[in-house]
């Protein structure tokens, strides 16, 4: 069966430090892959997706980066944080015949 | 372009009573339509999914949905709450490239006993 993991759980970071959240998919291969954010009290914001290796579209211009170096591997990367990337991240994959998305557990980053 | 807009940002029951979370649809081609549960600090969990096969779906937790082309609606529903049912509910309808979902803003159910 396939699984998706998300590290680390939590993350404090100062502003202007750098970040980078990994995401990976098992049990599937060549998958579609998503990186969403949640700020507090608000929905799901695609930040970026994947349809292949190295190939990245970017949903919202912003801070943030992604890069996807392996068939199974999401990098979600940040030369300098600013307050507002605070929030939960969420990674997801989809390879199924009607697209729905399985969410891995989440990333928790606070920026102080 | 797709559009979800999920009625209610809160919404409150007794344990026991029908659960009706509204969401209504936007879309420029046959949609799928897809109904996910957050708890606290967790990811999204699929409820239940329609797929241009039956409008009536059942999904996990005894939840349902009911796809309604000329209300352009997807409610879910639960006939009787549990405590257990307290989380974020998030309904999503595929984007135009079908590789894409477009999610509410969510509505966090709250159960009391």
């Amino acid at each position: 069966s396939q699984t998706i993991h998300q590290w680390p759980a939590t993350l404090v970071q100062p502003v202007g430090s750098p970040l980078s959240l990994e995401c990976t998919v098992e049990g599937t291969s060549n998958p579609n892959l998503y990186w969403y954010r949640q700020a507090a009290g608000r929905g799901l914001q695609l930040l970026f997706y994947s349809v292949g290796i190295g190939q990245i579209s970017s949903e919202v211009p912003q801070n943030l980066s992604a890069s996807r170096p392996q068939d199974r591997q999401f990098i979600l990367s940040s030369k300098k944080l600013l307050l507002s990337d605070s929030g939960f991240y969420l990674c997801a994959w989809n390879g199924g015949s009607v697209n729905e998305q399985f969410f891995g557990p989440g990333t928790r980053l606070t920026v102080l | 372009a797709q559009s979800v807009t999920q009625l209610g940002s809160h919404v409150s029951v007794s344990e026991g009573a029908l659960v009706l979370l509204r969401c209504n649809y936007s879309s420029s081609v046959p949609p799928y339509l897809f109904w996910y549960v957050q708890y606290p600090n967790q990811g999204l969990q699929l409820l239940l999914k329609y797929t241009s096969a039956a409008t009536l779906v059942k999904g996990i937790n005894g939840f349902e949905a009911e796809f309604k082309k000329s209300e352009t609606s997807f409610h879910l529903t639960k006939p009787s709450a549990h405590m257990s049912d307290a989380a974020e509910y998030f309904c999503a309808v595929t984007g135009s490239g079908y590789n894409k979902l477009i999610f509410g803003a969510g509505t966090r159910l709250a159960v009391h006993p």
